[in-house]
């Protein structure tokens, strides 16, 4: 079946430093990828998507790069701040269909 | 509505409780989805609708697990006989369906949960 397998948390990080949360999928069909962001005390909102092999999603200083051949969507910034600190989500969605697949989410805490 | 509203945002019910959560979607989102999200984990699906159709409900628990849709708008997921494992958030999300342009990628907005506790 189709599944999501992300990183474990909790990562702590330190203001300004490099972020790499991986991610990788097993997909029955051909997916579109997503990164949903959770802040605290908020729903799951779209941070960025990837809808085929090679397409890189960016927004807010986020960046993740659909790579088939791994079967990978590794979510990286290059300089966190304390503001991101939330629970990241990877999912994916098989093209044609309409239920979107949650990994189990990633805490990510940034310290000052 | 300019977001996805849920309501209560927390119930508390004593074990064998009747619950009802309701889901108010964006306006004109055709999909709405429900998810449940236990502590520490990612949100798993439970059922979705098209309008007022339930397109699929294979997520759903057991059959005290029950959703509608009756208008195409508001939903109601709702447990009967409540149990100690109920106890999670719901997530309703909608969609306005595929994003235009040919992308395909389904794009969910999500509420903020209703969290419930059963005692």
């Amino acid at each position: 079946g189709d599944s999501v397998t992300q990183m474990e948390g909790p990562v702590t990080l330190s203001e300004e430093a490099f972020l790499t949360i991986n991610c990788t999928y097993t997909a029955t069909g051909y997916p579109s990828l997503f990164w949903y962001v959770q802040y605290p005390g908020e729903g799951l909102q779209l941070l960025l998507k990837a809808t085929k092999a090679d397409d890189k999603g960016s927004n807010k200083g986020f960046e993740a790069t659909y790579r088939k051949e791994t079967t990978s969507f590794h979510l990286e910034k290059g300089s966190v701040q304390v503001s991101d600190s939330a629970v990241y989500f990877c999912a994916l969605t098989i093209t044609g269909g309409f239920k979107t697949i949650f990994g189990a989410g990633t805490r990510l805490f940034v310290k000052a | 509505g300019a977001g996805v509203s849920q309501s209560p945002r927390y119930k508390v019910a004593k074990r064998g409780q009747d619950v009802a959560l309701r889901c108010d979607p964006i306006s004109g989102h055709v999909s709405l989805f429900w998810y449940q999200q236990a502590l520490g984990q990612g949100p798993e699906f439970l059922t979705y609708f098209q309008n007022e159709a339930q397109l699929d409900k294979s997520g759903l628990p057991s059959d005290r697990f029950f959703a509608e849709r009756p208008e195409g708008s508001v939903s109601t997921l709702k447990i009967q006989r409540t149990q100690q494992e109920d106890s999670a958030v719901y997530l309703c999300a909608s969609s306005g369906g595929w994003v235009r342009g040919g992308s395909g990628a389904n794009v969910l907005t999500f509420g903020a949960g209703s969290r419930l506790t059963v005692l």
